[in-house]
């Protein structure tokens, strides 16, 4: 009865490939992220969807698309994998965008490039 | 950029002894959380303040954002070995919808 659930858990691939991560809440949440968390375990905000419409985009390579079917689910697509872009990616969900709303994390996704 | 530092990035500590964690910038925030992470887990929350001087306490542990609302400070008394974990505290930007991280705090409790 997960909260926030991500898949794959651990994905490990070739430089050069284009794959993608999903993440499905089911809290009934308006508001979705996907976070960065590299080696050093610093965590950075890449995009935030409210009601699938997005508002926060960070300087993020255009190579990184995510993509919201409905509000329940937050995908990340990656293209053209360089070996920067290995690091853990967690998706979190809250019942509205900022303010002092409590984000509910997922388990991550460690991605490696090889 | 804005930037929320944390001292001290490694802490590793007897079980029993007090410590506290640092959380500074020069920005301030409309409200600072702090969150507890497991290694292969994402981060859970804590607690979250939202008031200048404003000081919270979860059981062992005493939540305080400063009066300017630009640091804050997580005091743990007698800590355990459950206590171990990595330490984040986050900011909400101003005016914005934004939550930033700090660069975390590693703590190791030992028994």
């Amino acid at each position: 009865d997960t909260a926030v659930s991500q898949t794959p858990k651990y994905l490990v691939t070739q430089m050069g490939n284009d794959k993608s991560i999903k993440c499905e809440q089911n809290l009934g949440h308006d508001t979705m992220y996907w976070y960065k968390q590299d080696s050093k375990k610093f965590l950075k905000i890449m995009f935030s969807y409210n009601n699938k419409e997005l508002i926060i985009n960070e300087t993020v390579p255009n190579r990184f698309s995510p993509k919201s079917p409905d509000k329940a689910h937050l995908n990340l697509h990656i293209n053209s994998l360089e070996l920067g872009d290995s690091a853990v990616y967690f998706c979190a969900s809250s019942q509205d965008s900022g303010r002092v709303d409590e984000q509910f994390f997922g388990p991550g996704t460690r991605l490696t490039v090889l | 950029t804005q930037l929320l530092e944390q001292s001290p990035q490694f802490l590793s500590i007897q079980e029993g002894e007090n410590l506290t964690v640092y959380c500074n910038s020069s920005s301030v925030f409309s409200s600072l959380q702090w969150y507890r992470q497991e290694p292969g887990e994402g981060p859970v929350l804590l607690v979250t303040v939202v008031t200048g001087g404003e000081v919270k306490k979860l059981k062992r542990l005493t939540f305080q954002f400063g009066d300017a609302r630009k640091d804050s400070s997580l005091h743990i008394t007698a800590a355990q070995p459950g206590d171990t974990g990595l330490y984040l505290c986050a900011g909400l930007i101003l005016n914005t919808d934004k939550l930033i991280f700090g660069t975390g705090t590693r703590l190791q409790v030992f028994p």
